[in-house]
């Protein structure tokens, strides 16, 4: 069964930095591309990052551009979210996600991860 | 920028009941809509792609239609499992944008 396990999260103080992981199993990891979505506190999904198969693209969602950055390793089939100058509006339950590519789908989510920025 | 609209934003239902939510984007995607199913404490699960296409394992009650700017997701007979939050997604544009969710609660 395919499976994502995100790691990482976690209490950080505004301003901070923490890093994500996301391990990925019984699938082909480096066939796909890869994505973080995160969800606030009672509220919606929120579309974070992706990263292409072999990590050449990569694509932000305006208010963590140039905060956060998503990077992968195929040999560890892992996948990561470095976040940066993080606020109280990153707190957040965090998922990796599987994607199928562009123009299509979120096929496969791990349990997610919480991080909560707060002093 | 993409904006995805659904409604109702919650509703309330009876299981048998059929259901409706309906999803509108701001601008014409194609077919590339999806829909979602969120219990709580739990992770996303995806239901229909490319807006009518149902994904392996999920029951043939539920069904997507639309294309351009208005979809809908139908659920013919509700179960008792099928109480949960409800998301579209848009993979149209190079961001992609989720709708703010429907929350399907027993009548």
């Amino acid at each position: 069964e395919v499976q994502l396990v995100e790691s990482g999260g976690g209490l950080v103080q505004p301003g901070g930095s923490l890093r994500l992981s996301c391990a990925a199993s019984e699938f082909t990891f480096s066939n796909y591309w890869m994505s973080w979505v995160r969800q606030a506190p009672g509220k919606g999904l929120e579309w974070v990052a992706n990263i292409k198969q072999d990590g050449s693209e990569k694509g932000y969602e305006d208010s963590v551009k140039g905060r956060f950055t998503i990077s992968r390793d195929n040999a560890k089939k892992s996948l990561y979210l470095q976040m940066n100058s993080l606020g109280a509006e990153d707190t957040a339950v965090y998922y990796c996600a599987r994607w199928r590519g562009q123009q299509s789908e979120f096929d496969c989510w791990g349990q997610g991860t919480l991080v909560t920025v707060s002093s | 920028d993409m904006q995805m609209t659904q409604s109702p934003s919650s509703l309330s239902a009876s299981v048998g009941d059929r259901v409706t939510i309906t999803c509108r984007a701001s601008q014409s995607i194609s077919i590339y809509l999806n829909w979602y199913q969120q219990k709580p404490g739990k992770a996303p699960k995806l239901l229909i792609y490319a807006a009518s296409s149902l994904q392996s394992g999920v029951p043939s009650r539920f069904s997507g239609s639309g294309s351009g700017t208005d979809f809908t997701l139908t659920i013919s007979s509700l179960q008792p499992e099928d109480f949960a939050t409800y998301y579209c997604q848009e993979s149209y544009s190079s961001t992609i944008t989720f709708g703010q969710g429907t929350r399907l609660e027993i009548k």
